[in-house]
């Protein structure tokens, strides 16, 4: 089954623990991006890669890391997270950049105390 | 910079009638694509339907229709014979040469 996993769905955490998201798909897409999702302002991308090793900021990517070492993972990895960084969480995969077929993980939904 | 517009925070609808979603654009890309999303409250994307820019038809999927008026930049999205189960947020997107955006969404309530 096509399909795009997120790991954990769920975590509460403190201010300043370092923590990672992770994000895997099984379609063999080039393209991958992280977006957060909050009240009143939709899905913002955090950073998007066209490829292993190419990624590149999206619209909020302060205080967030991403990196791309295999063509299958994507992992959203804060540093140092803060009470704003609470937030929906969603990761998505597609063929290419400009691909109609755009497949979203379940979502993450992370609390920062 | 690619921008997406829905100015209905909210709708109600009663069941079995036809509803229709706002969603205007802006993009300077010649050739892009345009997106509607279902999010239920479980939380989960869900994908419903796709119109480029360059289709001569305004594309249909089931009860699900997209009004394309590209002279307007508009990609409304016609939900006919809506269900309960059509409760959800709805959200608009564009692509192009930059990555997926998004509009703020719309809350659609069926009721009974």
């Amino acid at each position: 089954e096509a399909q795009v996993t997120q790991n954990p769905r769920y975590l509460i955490t403190v201010t300043g623990k370092k923590l990672t998201v992770t994000c895997s798909q099984n379609m063999n897409h080039e393209y991958m991006s992280w977006y957060r999702q909050d009240p009143g302002l939709g899905l913002r991308q955090i950073y998007y890669s066209m490829n292993v090793e190419v990624t590149d900021k999206g619209d909020v990517p302060e205080g967030y890391k991403v990196s791309r070492k295999e063509k299958r993972n994507f992992p959203l990895i804060l540093e140092s997270p803060s009470p704003n960084q609470t937030s929906l969480y969603f990761c998505a995969s597609s063929r290419d950049r400009r691909s109609y077929e755009q497949y979203f993980g379940p979502g993450t939904r992370l609390t920062v105390t | 910079a690619q921008k997406i517009t829905q100015t209905q925070p909210g709708m109600f609808v009663q069941e079995k009638e036809a509803v229709t979603l706002d969603c205007t654009y802006d993009t300077s890309d010649p050739s892009y694509g345009l997106f509607w999303y279902k999010q239920p409250s479980s939380g989960e994307m869900i994908f419903l339907i796709y119109q480029g820019s360059y289709d001569q038809q305004n594309a249909t999927e089931g009860r699900y229709s997209l009004n394309f008026q590209k002279a307007r930049k508009s990609a409304n999205l016609v939900i006919s014979a809506s269900q309960l189960g059509d409760s959800a947020m709805y959200f608009c997107a564009i692509s192009g040469n930059t990555p997926l955006v998004f509009g703020k969404g719309t809350r659609l309530s069926v009721i009974a």
